[in-house]
C-alpha cells in the first residue's frame, strides 16, 4: 500500500519568515495530494490540495508543489503569522482507493511573534 | 464550504459501557464517510470506511465487533464503541467524501472519548 513520509516533524520560524514542509509518497498511482491544518483539539481542516496533472498551486500565502517523477510534494507558507501555528498533515490518495487517504506523520509548526 | 459535524464533542464513560458517536454531513450528501482514531501527538489512523447502505470496510487490525459502524443515510454515519475500556480512550474523527469535486474529504471536529 501507499506510504507517506513527512519532514520535518517540528518547525520553528519567526513571524514573517517562510515555512516549507516536505512529503514523499511511495505509490506512483497516487493522484491526489491534500494538505490539512489541525489545531489543538480540533479536526483537520483542508487548506490546499493538488492533483497529479498540475505541478504547482497557490492560494494567497500558501502554495503546494508536486514532483511526480521524484514522488514528492511540498507545502510552502510565506509571510508566516502566529495564527499559522498548528500541526500540518500531508496526505495522498489514489483514484482507485475510493477516496482513502494515507497521512504523513505531521509537522508541528510554531511561528514566534 | 462542506461542513461535517460530530456529536458529542466530548464523552466520559465507565469501563464496560457502549458509546455512540454521530457524524453528519450538513450541506452535502456523502455516500462515503471515514472514521479515524488519533492518539496524542500522532497522525490520523484510518479505522474504517463507511458506505451508505452497505457494510463498513475495516482496516487491518481494527475489530469490527468492537467498533460498530452504521451509515444509515446519505448524511449520517455512526460509530459505536462497544464495551469500552480505558485503552479505547482517544480522539475519534470522521470525514465525509465530497464526490464529484475531485474526491475532497472534509473532516468533523472530532470526539474526545475518555473511558474511566
Amino acid at each position: 500500500g501507499e506510504n507517506v513520509e513527512q519532514h520535518p516533524s517540528t518547525l520553528s520560524v519567526q513571524e514573517g519568515d517562510s515555512a516549507v514542509i516536505k512529503c514523499t509518497y511511495s505509490d506512483s498511482a497516487s493522484n491526489y495530494f491534500p494538505w490539512y491544518k489541525q489545531e489543538l483539539g480540533k479536526g483537520p481542516q483542508l487548506i490546499i490540495d493538488i492533483r497529479s496533472n498540475v505541478g504547482e498551486k497557490k492560494d494567497q500565502r500558501i502554495a503546494v508543489t508536486l514532483n511526480k517523477t521524484a514522488k514528492h510534494f511540498s507545502l510552502h507558507i510565506t509571510e508566516t503569522q502566529p495564527e499559522d501555528s498548528a500541526v500540518y498533515f500531508c496526505a495522498a490518495s489514489m483514484r482507485t482507493s475510493y477516496g482513502k487517504l494515507t497521512f504523513g506523520q505531521g509537522t508541528i509548526l510554531t511561528v514566534h511573534p | 464550504g462542506a461542513v461535517v459535524s460530530q456529536h458529542p464533542s466530548r464523552v466520559i464513560c465507565k469501563s464496560g459501557t457502549s458509546v455512540k458517536i454521530e457524524c453528519r454531513s450538513l450541506d452535502f450528501q456523502a455516500t462515503t464517510m471515514f472514521w479515524y482514531r488519533q492518539f496524542p501527538k500522532q497522525s490520523l489512523m484510518l479505522m474504517a470506511t463507511s458506505n451508505e447502505g452497505s457494510k463498513a470496510t475495516y482496516e487491518q487490525g481494527v475489530e469490527k465487533d468492537k467498533f460498530l459502524i452504521n451509515h444509515a443515510s446519505l448524511t449520517l454515519s455512526t460509530l459505536t464503541v462497544t464495551s469500552a475500556h480505558p485503552e479505547d480512550s482517544s480522539f475519534y474523527i470522521c470525514s465525509a467524501l465530497l464526490r464529484g469535486a475531485g474526491n475532497e474529504q472534509f473532516f468533523g471536529p472530532g470526539t474526545r472519548l475518555t473511558v474511566l
